[in-house]
């Protein structure tokens, strides 16, 4: 499985884009890269998955370059409510083959 | 969420004692995951099953075994509780032609 790196935290205001990039330089050919959310006192939650290039829907994007080395989750206009730990997992479809790996994750803070 | 119910959802048990956390799913989905989540470390993998009575280990096994001998029903069991075990455990499934992992909301466990 490949191993991905993000970092720890990162902190935003109310109204800007946040991007946060995610390293997988190990990804295979069959890999697939996927974000979940969590919030405090909840399980992850899906955010979205891709392959590679671009991918949207009505709550983030996904770009992933040509090397797929890397991705980057971008959350447009976050808010308060987008506090949050964001996880990047690498793994063939489905994510991780039969084990769902991930890793410590992202702590994003959305201030007022 | 994908009818995911974790019972209990919160216990408080002693050193030595077993324990045992049910995870049970509507979905019928094939694959079934065990999580615990503590901080600094994210979410780690206990076990997972890729069928009735298909289980294998994850990265954190030691100290806990699992059953699953009907595809709604996946049981860990910690055998004899040290206060090392006291986590939240999260359960997760997925079906076989769908990306997404869906969780529960998870079981908060006190090891005294």
């Amino acid at each position: 499985l490949a191993k991905t790196t993000q970092p720890i935290s990162m902190d935003s205001y109310e109204g800007q884009e946040v991007n946060i990039t995610c390293s997988h330089n190990n990804i295979a050919t069959n890999d697939y890269i996927t974000w979940y959310q969590q919030f405090p006192s909840q399980g992850p939650r899906f955010i979205i998955q891709g392959y590679k290039t671009k991918v949207t829907n009505e709550v983030a994007s996904l770009f992933i370059p040509a090397d797929r080395k890397s991705s980057t989750l971008s959350l447009p206009r976050v808010s308060l409510s987008d506090t949050a730990v964001y996880y990047c997992l690498v793994g063939a479809l489905p994510p991780g083959g039969f084990k769902t790996i991930f890793g410590a994750g992202t702590r994003l803070f959305v201030k007022a | 969420d994908a009818g995911i119910t974790q019972s209990p959802r919160h216990k408080v048990t002693e050193t030595g004692t077993p324990v045992t956390l049910r995870c049970h799913q509507t979905e019928n989905h094939r694959y079934m995951y065990w999580y615990r989540q503590d901080p600094g470390h994210g979410l780690r993998l206990i076990h997972y099953s890729y069928g009735v009575k298909d289980t294998d280990k994850g990265e954190v096994s030691d100290g806990y075994s699992v059953s699953r001998s009907k595809t709604e029903d996946f049981l860990l069991t910690l055998e004899s509780a040290t206060s090392s075990q006291t986590s939240v455990y999260f359960c997760a499934n997925r079906d076989v032609q769908n990306t997404e992992a869906f969780f529960g909301q998870g079981t908060r466990l006190t090891v005294v």
